[in-house]
């Protein structure tokens, strides 16, 4: 079945960097854009950004544009998401999910990024 | 980028009906398939209904969506202990080529 397991987070100080991976299995990676949502402490979904099944596309939320960097390895199943000059705004829990037509069909267990000086 | 427009809180009792309703524009609801999410605290957000109205297997009956111009709703019926979670709705914008998820409804059960 499919799985989809986000590793990465942690405590990061503010203005440095992070890099989250997704890993995934029990599918044909390739075939299928990918996207990052994350849920910050007491806030709802918030999108970040997809990237198209041959990562020929990408597009982010206007909050991470010019600072996060989407990205993926179809060689070695994995999406990436790099995350720059990191601010306290950006502290949540980050999701990747598999994009099925116009929906998120499998979400990962998410991993929490935590912003603090 | 705007959220699409969620009701922030619905309650009924239980065996009741709620809707759930979210508004868009005609660059995302108008132009773009629906689907909703049910989110319960620490744990993973599980797809409700997709392409407006289509329910992923293992979704009961209780959940419908339907999509009526820039307006989308969410139907849960013999309301349940279990349904109290989060629901959002999402879509893709075509304006902006970007996703938008609405601001989330808590469904409280009497």
């Amino acid at each position: 079945q499919v799985h989809l397991v986000e590793s990465g987070g942690g405590v990061v100080q503010p203005g440095r960097s992070l890099r989250l991976s997704c890993a995934a299995s029990g599918f044909t990676f390739r075939n299928y854009g990918m996207h990052w949502v994350r849920q910050a402490p007491g806030k709802g979904l918030e999108w970040v950004a997809v990237i198209w099944y041959d990562g020929s596309e990408k597009y982010y939320a206007d909050s991470v544009r010019g600072r996060f960097t989407i990205s993926r390895d179809n060689s070695k199943n994995t999406l990436y998401l790099q995350m720059n000059s990191l601010r306290a705004e950006d502290m949540a829990v980050y999701y990747c999910a598999r994009s099925q037509g116009q929906q998120m069909d499998h979400w990962g267990q998410g991993t929490l990024v935590n912003v603090s000086s | 980028q705007s959220a699409l427009t969620q009701p922030p809180s619905v309650s009924a009792s239980p065996g009741q009906k709620v809707t759930i309703s979210c508004s868009g524009s005609s660059s995302n609801i108008g132009y773009n398939y629906v689907s909703w999410y049910q989110h319960l605290p620490g744990t993973v957000p599980k797809p409700l209904i997709y392409e407006n109205d289509k329910r992923p297997s293992g979704i009961p009956d209780r959940f419908s969506g339907s999509k009526s111009g820039t307006s989308a709703t969410l139907g849960i019926t013999g309301l349940q202990t279990g349904d109290e979670a989060d629901y959002y709705c999402g879509t893709w914008d075509s304006s902006l080529s970007a996703w938008m998820f609405g601001g989330g409804t808590k469904v409280t059960v009497l």
